[in-house]
Parts: structure tokens; C-alpha cells; sequence
């Protein structure tokens, strides 16, 4: 079956700008997670959803939002693009609540550059 | 704060059984070990999880303490494929924080 499927895979956005990032689980899968992954602090959770509601959120500032669709797509917005957002954005899908004796897969993700 | 303590760096000559292990000492008696490895620039791949038996799939085989205090990874015969950072995470239903990843241990299987 298909796996986690993110779009776009590359990104360059100016600093100011926002972007918008889109993560299609995998089918049957009702919870869906967003990670950022820098160099300097490694994977860091940003979000949760599960059918539709956001469960769990990260210590992200208010410029980082999500939102998941009743097909379980996510999609995840960062609004005013700061250079230290560059990152590789990771989405991952689970059958339940992430951790939940379940395993959680991830997408190959989409790396973001502000420039 | 980490939950997890894992070696920095192993090295492990290819065709050999690579052993990775982590340190949970503060694990509650509901949350599972969880076993992620991220090769480079690619999404983190699930390899096994358990909460107090030993479990084996086909990539691997996980080694719980009978305390829950520690565990292995067990990769039986390595291959250069396997070079990757090897996440332990601990997690249980309904936290508040997602799957927390520290730094990992980044496993190096020579030739």
C-alpha cells in the first residue's frame, strides 16, 4: 500500500513569506504528526491531529498551524517565514493516538529553505 | 527532558549482529520503548517497538530488561545499508508531547 506521501519535496520561500506544506497519510490511518528537523536541535514535534482535532502541540510559536481534513490530510502553515525555519518538515501517520501501541510512519518530507 | 540515554557513535563490521542499547531508568509501566533509525535526509523508518517481552520482526530483534530500565536493539547480520542514526524513544498513549527524539546513536557498519 502507499506510504506517507508529502508535497512538495523542496521549498524556497523569502524571509516574510508564508508557505504551506501537505501530508497525505497512509489509508486507514486517522492520526497525523508534523516534526521540524534542524541540525542544530534535531527532530522536534510540532503537532498532532486525530480526526480532525488537534490533540498535542509542540513548543512552537503561534505562526506554526495545522489542520487535518475529514480524509485525514494534513496540512501544516508556517506564516511569516523567519531564515531559522529552514528545515526538513516530517510528517508521520498512525493507525491511533502516536505511541499508543501503534508504530507511526513517516514521509520522506519537505525541505524548506528561507532565504 | 530526554528519557532516553544512547551511546553517541558504534561501529559494527558488516555481516556481524550490531547491538545498540538505551537506557530508560525512568520508564512509566505504560509507556513502550520504541526503535526508529533515520538514514540520511530520508524520513525516520520504524523498526520495533515493545513494552516488557522480547520482540523480534524482520529487521530486528528487541531486548527488554526484566526492570524495563534498559534495552537492546539487536540487528542480526548488519549490511552497509544499515549505516543510519538509531533513535530509542520511550512513549505512551495519550502524552502531551508526540514520539520526543534525542540525539541518537549513529551506528556505522564497516566493510
Amino acid at each position: 500500500k502507499a506510504g506517507v506521501t508529502q508535497t512538495p519535496r523542496y521549498l524556497i520561500k523569502t524571509r516574510g513569506q508564508q508557505v504551506t506544506l501537505s501530508c497525505s497519510p497512509i489509508s486507514g490511518h486517522r492520526s497525523v504528526s508534523w516534526y521540524q528537523q534542524t541540525p542544530g536541535q534535531g527532530l522536534q514535534f510540532l503537532f498532532e491531529y486525530f480526526s480532525e482535532t488537534q490533540r498535542n502541540k509542540g513548543n512552537f510559536p503561534g505562526r506554526f498551524s495545522g489542520r487535518q481534513f475529514s480524509n485525514s490530510r494534513s496540512e501544516m502553515n508556517v506564516s511569516t517565514l523567519e531564515l531559522g525555519d529552514s528545515a526538513l518538515y516530517l510528517c508521520a501517520s498512525s493507525l491511533e493516538d502516536i505511541g499508543w501501541n501503534t508504530e507511526a510512519f513517516f514521509g520522506q518530507g519537505t525541505r524548506l529553505t528561507v532565504v | 527532558d530526554a528519557k532516553t540515554t544512547q551511546p553517541t557513535s558504534m561501529d559494527c563490521a558488516e555481516g556481524r549482529a550490531a547491538n545498540l542499547p538505551c537506557n530508560h531508568s525512568t520508564i512509566s509501566g505504560n509507556e513502550y520503548v520504541y526503535w526508529y533509525r533515520q538514514i540520511h535526509s530520508q524520513g525516520p523508518q520504524y523498526i520495533i517497538h515493545g513494552l516488557k517481552n522480547n520482540e523480534t520482526n524482520e529487521m530486528a530483534s528487541l531486548i527488554i530488561t526484566e526492570d524495563r530500565k534498559s534495552s537492546t536493539l539487536i540487528l542480526p547480520h548488519a549490511t552497509l545499508r544499515d549505516t543510519a542514526v538509531y533513535y530509542c524513544i520511550v512513549r505512551g498513549g495519550g502524552g502531551a508531547d508526540g514520539l520526543t527524539f534525542g540525539k541518537g546513536t549513529h551506528l556505522i557498519i564497516q566493510p
